[in-house]
């Protein structure tokens, strides 16, 4: 069965302090691991796909990274907009794009 | 550009009532479509996909139904709504045939008393 585990649960930042948020997933046969942003009240917002192990991609102050074993969404320079929770999820080979996600990293990011 | 519509946007029903959420996407054809609740604290729980017009693959046991009338027309019924039933839907589509990445509509708020 896949599993996705988000760490931490929750996290507090100053503005302007860099951190990461870890996604660590066990999957056979991974076709995709994916980062969301999700506001509170509002669907998930697309944020990267990630297709092999070391592969990187980035948005504005965002930058993910792929291992064969986890995931990190690096923040650089937070902004308080940047506050949101982050979702992770996977998606095996052959499975109709049946994502498994996490149950998130809440962000919040003060002045 | 691609629309992905949900409504209504919140509900409040009784237990035991019926239960109709519609899901419709915009700007494109023969999607995937799937349906998702997301409890408190908990992570999105797949509930239907559907890669066609009258294709449904179920993946949780439970008195939910879903339906896909029209192509881009996805619908989560229940006949009689359980106080467990309580919590935030969400449609996704992705790209027909091969797409992967899933993109989610503003849900729906379901409150059962």
């Amino acid at each position: 069965e896949d599993q996705v585990t988000q760490s931490p649960e929750a996290l507090r930042l100053q503005e302007g302090e860099s951190s990461s948020l870890n996604c660590s997933y066990t999957v056979s046969g991974l076709r995709g691991l994916f980062w969301y942003r999700q506001d509170p009240g509002k669907g998930p917002e697309f944020l990267f796909t990630l297709y092999s192990a070391g592969e990187e991609k980035e948005k504005e102050r965002l930058k993910a990274t792929l291992t064969k074993k986890e995931s990190f969404l690096h923040i650089t320079a937070p902004k308080p907009e940047d506050s949101a929770t982050y979702l992770c999820a996977v998606l095996r080979t052959g499975t109709a794009s049946k994502l498994t996600f996490g149950t998130g990293t809440r962000l919040q990011v003060t002045l | 550009s691609q629309t992905i519509h949900q409504w209504p946007a919140t509900l409040v029903q009784p237990v035991g009532s019926p239960l109709s959420l519609e899901c419709t996407v915009e700007g494109t054809s023969n999607p995937n479509l799937y349906w998702y609740r997301q409890a408190a604290g908990r992570g999105l729980q797949l509930l239907f996909y559907s890669v066609g017009i009258g294709q449904i693959s179920s993946e949780v046991p439970q008195n939910l139904s879903a339906s896909r009338p029209q192509d881009r027309q996805f619908i989560l019924s229940s006949k009689k709504l359980l106080l467990s039933d309580s919590g935030f839907y969400l449609c996704a589509w992705a790209h027909g045939g091969k797409g992967e990445t899933q993109y989610f509509g503003p849900g729906t708020r379901l409150l059962v008393l």
